[in-house]
């Protein structure tokens, strides 16, 4: 793999069910983010994680917990869905490392919460 | 309160020039970035700037005066492919992106 992948694609699913969102980039970057994105928006920060094992709350954080094991992982959970969490979700990752610290940004899940 | 503010949505026609401005207010500056995103896919990284000036990258240019919390994308020559949203962000006191909701480019032959 090369960059960041996302899965799954697109997932509907039931009010009140866990649901898990994957995130796994290979650039070895010590930064990643967790976005939502809502028509009519801005990309809004839900938690981030600076380094392995640390993890810190973003703009909209509630209903939404995340881990950082290792490097290249960083799941999104959803421990019990609500509708106003359809959205779709970016993970994205940067270095750290420079002035720039550009972000780049995984393909997306497209959650739907009925 | 943090702000990002960028037009809606703008028109232009193949092979012309178009301007997409974004101003700001939030805790602090560390930068401005401009994103593209096509419909359905990610944002990809585009421009950064940090001091005052242009930076020129291409067909693309971005422009940023920090005193006027003020920023524009210029893209030249444009072409079909062009169409989709530009997204501007400020990188806040905290190092965290603060993103505007996007400008969609349309682009008509």
């Amino acid at each position: 793999i090369a960059g960041i992948t996302q899965a799954p694609t697109s997932q509907i699913l039931a009010a009140g069910r866990r649901m898990t969102l994957r995130c796994t980039q290979d650039m070895r970057h010590n930064a990643m983010y967790w976005y939502r994105q809502d028509l009519g928006l801005g990309l809004r920060l839900i938690h981030y994680s600076n380094t392995a094992g640390t993890t810190g709350k973003g703009e909209v954080p509630d209903g939404y917990s995340v881990s950082r094991a290792n490097t290249d992982d960083f799941p999104l959970t959803l421990a019990s869905a609500v509708p106003s969490q359809t959205s779709v979700y970016f993970c994205a990752s940067s270095s750290r490392s420079g002035d720039a610290d550009t972000q780049y940004f995984g393909p997306g899940t497209r959650l739907t919460v009925l | 309160g943090q702000n990002i503010d960028q037009p809606t949505e703008m028109t232009a026609t193949e092979g012309a020039i178009v301007q997409i401005n974004c101003t700001y207010q939030t805790s602090g500056f560390n930068g401005l970035f401009w994103y593209q995103q096509h419909a359905g896919e990610a944002p990809t990284f585009l421009s950064y700037n940090v001091l005052d000036g242009l930076e020129e990258k291409g067909r693309f240019s971005s422009f940023l005066s920090r005193s006027k919390g003020y920023s524009y994308l210029l893209l030249k020559e444009l072409q079909m492919k062009d169409s989709a949203s530009y997204l501007c962000a400020v990188k806040d006191s905290n190092y965290q992106l603060i993103w505007g909701a996007g400008t969609k480019l349309i682009i008509k032959p």
